[in-house]
């Protein structure tokens, strides 16, 4: 069974503009939730998204969003990036909004300069 | 907001001894808690849950314990092997009424070396 697979692994942007990651869960999973995880601040939620709508959400700024399809898969979009976004954005999948245990894939390194 | 946390964020262990991990948590209704591990170049992988309703849980080779009176977590590791090298996140979230959950709240993690 495929686990979660984030697209692309690494990923340079310059301050200013935007950029979208892709994540697709593990086959059956319905939730998908974002994470950023940053050497000063560690492992911090984003959003969660099930069934295409967005259930909760974390404390960051409008300039992250994101999106889930029909099929489960997940974007998250960051526009006018800082040098602040740089980081590694993970993304979680588990079966339905209620499952408590989130299932990680590797990552997206974002590096903006 | 509240966090969870982690008292050391370096251990280094001989081959062959046990770990433990500690955690401390601040937020009460905190019902649910997982420990991940994460390897260099890797996302965190899974190792063990236990919800607030139980004081210990084993697994092979990993036992986690709660105590809910000090809000303390901790995460026990026989015989430690080279392969257990990496970092440790404990994590905790909250159900809500509707049946939904807050997403993860993370402690910083320890990084724990098995020296040979």
């Amino acid at each position: 069974k495929a686990g979660v697979t984030q697209t692309p692994r690494y990923l340079i942007k310059t301050r200013g503009q935007q950029v979208t990651l892709s994540c697709s869960p593990i086959s059956g999973h319905r939730s998908v939730s974002w994470y950023q995880q940053t050497p000063g601040q560690g492992l911090q939620f984003l959003f969660e998204y099930f069934s295409e709508t967005q259930r909760n959400k974390g404390n960051f700024p409008g300039r992250f969003s994101g999106r889930q399809f029909s099929n489960s898969r997940s974007e998250m979009n960051v526009s006018t990036l800082e040098l602040g976004d740089s980081a590694l954005y993970l993304c979680a999948s588990k079966l339905v909004w209620t499952a408590r245990m989130e299932t990680f894939g590797s990552g997206t390194r974002l590096t903006v300069v | 907001g509240e966090s969870v946390g982690l008292h050391l964020p370096t251990l280094s262990v001989q081959e062959g001894d046990n770990s433990i991990i500690n955690c401390a948590y601040s937020n009460s209704a905190s019902d649910y808690f997982i420990w991940y591990k994460q390897e260099s170049g890797k996302g965190p992988q899974f190792i063990i849950d236990i919800r607030s309703n139980m004081d210990k849980r084993q697994g092979q080779r990993v036992t986690v314990l709660l105590n809910k009176t000090v809000k303390h977590l901790s995460l026990q590791i026989a015989a430690t092997q080279p392969g257990d090298s990496a970092v440790y996140f404990c994590a905790e979230t909250t159900a809500y009424s509707g049946g939904g959950a807050d997403g993860l709240t993370f402690g910083k993690g320890t990084h724990l070396i098995i020296q040979p």
